[in-house]
Order: structure tokens, then C-alpha cells, then sequence
């Protein structure tokens, strides 16, 4: 079982539906970063938390610490949306997710 | 400007050779790392060092090391390259609570 686990794997979605991203974890964690990889490769952080929520734009993310859980929240989904976003944890350790493959459709 | 920059972008070469992958980051970051992506998008990091701790994941063969000349650089030398070396290597700066930049990847084919 991996350390991280996200959910789910692949989402298809139609352009301004509202999509969510789970990250489940099983460590102990300094902080959570969710990461976007676009289909060019790139790779940008898009968040680092360690408690509560952080915005920026039409992108969300929440933590809860008791529950080992965080999700990513896209609102007004747009198809420049499409990407792979990675869930990442560390501590004395850094763990990755497999990835949620994203697809908006126009 | 490039705030993360890695040199080269595409690599090939044979097996048995020795190899170096640049990394360069102007940001002022305290923190630099090495990822892996293997074939199947699975991200695993190498290292991380800053200017007072090397952290190696102790997954990774004996025959990658990283080299940092300054707080500015970390380069990856691998030696004796394998097949399974073949992957997209990504080096990335952090500081603080600032979250990561990530370079542009390298991808390395070993044939």
C-alpha cells in the first residue's frame, strides 16, 4: 500500500463543472504540497499547507491533520485545467501520489 | 529568467557511462532536491540538500551522488548508467514555507 493514495485516478469533466481531488496519507507530515504536471511535462507547485485551506484563484486546497485527508477543489473548470496533479507529503520523508489524470472538455 | 534551470534537457547515452545533470536556481532558495519519474509519471525524490544537510533517499544506488559547489547549484552525477536509469530527471528549489520551483526536466535515455 502506498504511503499516499489519491482518488480518483482519472476524471473527465466538462468545462465549469466543480472538481474535487482527494489525497489520503498514511505518515506522519510536516506539510502537503499538491503539484500540476502538464501533458509538456513541467511541473508547478501549486500549494504547500500544513492545517486548514489556502486559495488561489479558481483553485482550492484543504488539509485535516486528524484525518490524514486533503483535497484539491477546482472551481469553473476550464480545459488549460487539464493536467496530472500529484499529491506530495514530507516529513523526515517525501512521499508522492500516482497522480489524478484531469481531462476538461470543452 | 529562468528561476530553475537544468542542463541538458535530453540526454542519451550508452550504458557503462558516467553522466552529469546541471541544475542552477536563482531564487535564493536554501533548499535544492532531485526528483525521478520513471516511465509510469511515478515521482520519487533523490535527494535534498541544503547548506548544512545532504538527505538521500536510501532507495537510490550508490552510483548517483549529487555535487553542490555553492548554494546556487546541484548537480547529478550518475556513473555506470543502466537501463533502468532511463527516466525524466527534475531538479527543484525550495525555501521556507514557500513551496517548490521545479526545472524543466531531463530526460535521460540509456541504451
Amino acid at each position: 500500500k502506498n504511503e499516499v493514495e489519491q482518488s480518483p485516478q482519472n476524471l473527465t469533466a466538462q468545462e465549469g463543472e466543480f472538481i474535487t481531488i482527494n489525497c489520503s496519507y498514511s505518515v506522519g507530515i510536516s506539510a502537503l504540497h499538491w503539484l500540476q504536471q502538464h501533458p509538456g511535462g513541467g511541473i508547478v507547485s501549486l500549494f504547500m499547507l500544513s492545517s486548514g485551506k489556502k486559495k488561489h484563484g479558481r483553485l482550492i486546497a484543504t488539509i485535516n491533520i486528524q484525518e490524514k485527508h486533503s483535497s484539491l477543489h477546482i472551481t469553473a473548470s476550464h480545459p488549460r485545467d487539464s493536467a496530472v496533479y500529484i499529491c506530495a507529503v514530507g516529513g523526515n520523508q517525501f512521499y508522492f501520489g500516482t497522480g489524478t489524470s484531469l481531462t476538461v472538455i470543452p | 529568467d529562468t528561476a530553475v534551470s537544468q542542463t541538458p534537457k535530453y540526454l542519451v547515452t550508452q550504458m557503462g557511462n558516467d553522466k552529469s545533470i546541471k541544475c542552477e536556481q536563482n531564487l535564493g532558495h536554501d533548499t535544492m532536491y532531485w526528483y525521478k519519474q520513471d516511465s509510469k509519471k511515478f515521482l520519487k525524490i533523490m535527494f535534498s540538500y541544503n547548506n548544512k544537510e545532504l538527505i538521500i533517499n536510501e532507495t537510490v544506488p550508490n552510483r548517483f551522488s549529487p555535487k553542490s559547489p555553492d548554494k546556487a547549484h546541484l548537480n547529478l552525477h550518475i556513473n555506470s548508467l543502466e537501463l533502468g536509469d532511463s527516466a525524466v530527471y527534475f531538479c527543484a528549489s525550495s525555501h521556507g514555507a514557500d513551496g517548490y520551483t521545479f526545472g524543466s526536466g531531463t530526460r535521460l535515455t540509456v541504451v
